[in-house]
């Protein structure tokens, strides 16, 4: 069974603090993706990379980076997180070329910021 | 602008046929997905539309009209275990995916 694992469920952190968010596939995918989701928007794409130490931005990169050190890991990073990146974080990976192909969800990662 | 138009929400009765429409204005079309997201879990894929026509999946059917602008997914005999989120994407010319904000779909019984 295809499996993208993200790290936490859920997370309480304070204004100023660094978070790390991690995701892993065990499908041997090239791409992988991280968006947010809040009520009544449409899915927001952050980062994707096609590729091992590849990354583009997304629609809405501001305040967020990521890596990819390995091809079954994107991480993303809040370098000092604020209170308007309260949110669901799904990380998302296709095979194929770009998002042609079927996206595979992980089951989300809700981050409160205080 | 682009733009993905879905109902917020719609209700329907067990047993019932219901119908989730999607309107779409994007710079090119490459494709239209639907997703399923029941709440707390995971987007699941449904359904791939690129041409013009109606692709049946089970109790699954989707429907596109590129000419139009829209899609709509056809959900027959429903169950309560179909009540969830649908969301609507488009592929654009530079096949980034633009979704909609996903109709909520209420089953009772």
């Amino acid at each position: 069974d295809v499996k993208v694992t993200q790290s936490s469920r859920y997370l309480v952190k304070r204004t100023g603090e660094k978070v790390f968010l991690e995701c892993v596939q065990d499908m041997d995918h090239e791409n992988m993706f991280w968006y947010r989701q809040d009520p009544g928007l449409g899915l927001r794409l952050i980062y994707f990379s096609y590729d091992v130490k590849m990354k583009e931005k997304g629609d809405i990169p501001e305040g967020y980076s990521v890596s990819r050190e390995k091809k079954e890991r994107f991480s993303l990073i809040l370098e000092s997180a604020s209170t308007n990146q309260t949110s669901m974080y799904l990380c998302a990976s296709s095979s194929g070329q770009g998002t042609t192909g079927e996206l595979f969800f992980g089951e989300g990662s809700r981050l409160t910021v205080l | 602008g682009q733009n993905i138009d879905q109902p917020t929400e719609m209700t329907a009765t067990e047993g019932a046929i219901v119908q989730i429409n999607c309107t779409y204005q994007t710079s090119g079309f490459n494709g239209l997905f639907w997703y399923q997201q029941h709440a707390g879990e995971a987007p699941t894929f449904l359904s791939y539309n690129v041409l013009d026509g109606l692709e049946e999946k089970g109790r699954f059917s989707s429907f596109l009209s590129r000419s139009k602008g829209y899609s709509y997914l056809l959900l027959k005999e429903l169950q309560m275990k179909d009540s969830a989120s649908y969301l609507c994407a488009v592929l654009d010319s530079n096949y980034q995916l633009i979704w909609g904000a996903g109709t909520k779909l209420i089953i009772k019984p």
